[in-house]
């Protein structure tokens, strides 16, 4: 299957400074890349969907000021935790689907804020 | 946002048995799949369903789609150790922008005793 690789895998960083992760499809061209958070021993919840070339559509309940979303090429999407405190603390994933086909996930980045 | 009621939420089996799993909906979903998480790790895909009513084997994993589009199980036959793990159901509407856009249930949580 398609190859969806995220970076870093883990960070921790201080209360109030923000944090980028990166999402990369290696051997596909990825017109769409969803991002998900997950708590622990809950499930994925969807947070935004980024198009290529275009502005990330946000769910409902998610700060699209706080999590910036870029999807500037169609094998980079970026999300950068803005401001982060404690309660950011969470694993995020992203995954990455080409033009009518299946969406395949990152390995996860899991993010420490203390 | 909308959640997948995925049933049981944790199961203790011994290794050798079998192990059943559902997710049932309130809507319809044109897809669904069936994907296994790791610890600290993205979701992997099991099996995906396509039709209602479709009935799909992957190794010792069957699943079937429900003929009503709103549910679908997945069976594990005579569990080893390695099938340790939280799986979870997902569903996807028609095509269109919902490509890769997935709805999780709540996950099961697996653990094998040797």
């Amino acid at each position: 299957g398609a190859v969806v690789s995220q970076h870093p895998s883990w960070v921790i960083c201080k209360s109030g400074t923000s944090v980028k992760i990166e999402c990369r499809s290696l051997d596909f061209q990825a017109t769409t890349m969803f991002w998900y958070r997950q708590f622990p021993k809950q499930s994925l919840m969807l947070m935004a969907t980024s198009n290529e070339g275009s502005k990330a559509t946000y769910e409902q309940g998610v700060e699209k000021d706080k999590f910036l979303i870029n999807h500037a090429s169609l094998t980079l999407s970026t999300l950068t935790v803005t401001s982060a405190h404690p309660e950011d603390s969470s694993f995020y994933i992203c995954s990455a689907s080409a033009s009518g086909g299946w969406a395949f996930f990152g390995q996860g980045t899991r993010l420490t804020v203390v | 946002g909308q959640q997948l009621n995925q049933s049981p939420q944790s199961m203790f089996i011994q290794e050798g048995e079998d192990v059943s799993m559902n997710c049932t909906s309130s809507s319809i979903f044109n897809t669904w799949l069936w994907y296994k998480q790791d610890p600290g790790e993205g979701p992997v895909l099991l099996i995906a369903l396509y039709k209602a009513g479709e009935l799909t084997s992957n190794g010792r994993l069957t699943a079937q789609f429900g003929i009503t589009r709103k549910d679908s199980f997945l069976n594990i036959s005579a569990s080893i150790p390695s099938d340790v793990g939280i799986y979870f159901c997902a569903g996807q509407k028609a095509g269109g922008t919902s490509y890769g856009k997935l709805t999780f249930g709540q996950g099961t949580i697996l653990t094998v005793h040797p």
